[in-house]
């Protein structure tokens, strides 16, 4: 089975702290994604990235940036967190083909920034 | 503008009955559309993937419809269980590997 790990379920910061939320999977994807997920918006990418040291812009991505230093690991980094990035953090991997490609998502990061 | 609307926002229905979730797309060029389960705090889980040749799949009890002219489908769940309690969201990818993403649907499923 895939397996999509995050490095937390639950955090709590302060706002102005510097967040890393990390994300490993074990299927040698090529693909991963940071989304946040708020009631009533659904799901919204952030960053994604399709190969080691690659990033590319999602739809919301300020006050965020992104690392991939190894293929399996992405890494998702709130600079100066605000209470405004309180949310679902989601993390996901594919392999990208257009036909079969799915998405498998992490279990997830509650973040609530005080 | 690509967007995906799905409908209704929340569905309550008796454990044992049929129910049928919709979703419609502008997404354009289209390239495949997806439904997700996900179960609360959970990640979502895939359920069918649909390509624009496919106009039918089913995965158990979930049956995925899809008409590329119209840009609508749904999701038929069929003598629902207790289990199906989740929200139901509708991606659809287009072929610039953007992904957009419906609100979702929540449903619940009482005994």
């Amino acid at each position: 089975d895939v397996k999509v790990t995050q490095s937390s379920r639950y955090l709590v910061k302060r706002t102005g702290e510097k967040v890393f939320l990390e994300c490993v999977q074990d299927m040698d994807h090529e693909n991963m994604f940071w989304y946040r997920q708020d009631p009533g918006l659904g799901l919204r990418l952030i960053y994604f990235s399709y190969d080691v040291k690659m990033k590319e812009k999602g739809d919301i991505p300020e006050g965020y940036s992104v690392s991939r230093e190894k293929k399996e690991r992405f890494s998702l980094i709130l600079e100066s967190a605000s209470t405004n990035q309180t949310s679902m953090y989601l993390c996901a991997s594919g392999t990208g083909d257009l036909r079969t490609d799915t998405q498998y998502f992490g279990p997830g990061t509650r973040l609530t920034v005080l | 503008k690509n967007q995906v609307e799905q409908s209704p926002q929340s569905l309550i229905i008796l454990e044992g009955k049929n129910c049928t979730l919709q979703c419609n797309y502008t997404v354009s060029p289209f390239s495949n559309l997806r439904w997700y389960k996900q179960d609360t705090g959970r990640g979502p889980v895939s359920l069918t993937i649909m390509t624009f040749s496919e106009n039918t799949k089913s995965n158990g009890r979930y049956t995925a419809t899809l008409d590329a002219d119209t840009k609508q489908s749904s999701l038929h769940i069929t003598a629902s269980q207790l289990s199906d309690s989740a929200s139901y969201i509708c991606v659809v990818r287009n072929t610039g590997n953007q992904f957009y993403f419906g609100t979702g649907t929540s449903l619940t499923v009482i005994p």
